[in-house]
């Protein structure tokens, strides 16, 4: 079975610069989350995809953060403008809905660079 | 809301047990998730708990009391490979979908 598959592994931009990250998540998984991991932190949710409806996005800096997740399954994560403090570990992961031990699978995740 | 605590930093010997603690808060609770994750690499799952007591994998357990908050990851017959940080994740059931939120992560160090 193919894991979630993620691109870029790293990016490097300058502030105020645009980038996006894409994923692509395992077959049949209806649920998709972006998380944002600052290096010594634990990840933090940005945004959930059930299929391709938004359910939370509460902690997504809408301003310069968007995502979409077309014909739920790929998804692409955008940022612009980037900020110094974007740098992190973007990771993608999914997994089944419902049922008791539905565990999230992740990507190997973008790491970005904000110089 | 959601809040989850667990230590920063554990110390422990090659050979040894340790015991990572963490605490939950979380409104609708649907189970307890541990993940392992390397320096530089993806998380990935160790144990999943959604009812109280002890769920045994090999040299890894997981323990849960959800009156209390709390869960435990339990290490034994420690190895170098197991230097990582172990990530505390509560899941909740909310208005329809399951959120998954982590914890900072207990970044753990095992010596010779």
């Amino acid at each position: 079975e193919a894991g979630v598959a993620q691109s870029p592994r790293y990016k490097i931009i300058e502030k105020r610069q645009s980038v996006a990250f894409w994923c692509n998540p395992i077959s049949g998984h209806a649920t998709l989350y972006w998380y944002q991991q600052i290096l010594g932190q634990g990840p933090k949710l940005l945004i959930q995809f059930q299929n391709n409806g938004v359910v939370d996005d509460s902690q997504l800096p809408k301003d310069r953060f968007s995502a979409e997740r077309l014909k739920g399954v790929d998804s692409t994560l955008k940022i612009q403008p980037a900020k110094l403090e974007d740098s992190a570990v973007y990771l993608c992961a999914s997994s089944t809905w419902g049922g008791m031990n539905t565990e999230a699978f992740f990507g190997q995740g973008t790491r970005l660079t904000v110089v | 809301g959601q809040n989850i605590d667990q230590p920063t930093e554990m110390t422990a010997t090659e050979g040894a047990i340790v015991q990572i603690n963490c605490t939950y808060q979380t409104s609708g609770f649907n189970g307890l998730f541990w993940y392992q994750q390397h320096a530089g690499e993806a998380p990935t799952f160790l144990s999943y708990n959604v009812l109280d007591g002890l769920e045994e994998k090999g040299r890894f357990s997981s323990f849960l009391s959800r009156s209390k908050g709390y869960s435990y990851l339990l290490l034994k017959e420690l190895q170098m490979k197991d230097s990582a940080s172990y990530l505390c994740a509560a899941r909740s059931l909310s208005t329809g979908f399951q959120k998954l939120v982590f914890g900072t992560g207990t970044r753990l160090l095992v010596s010779p």
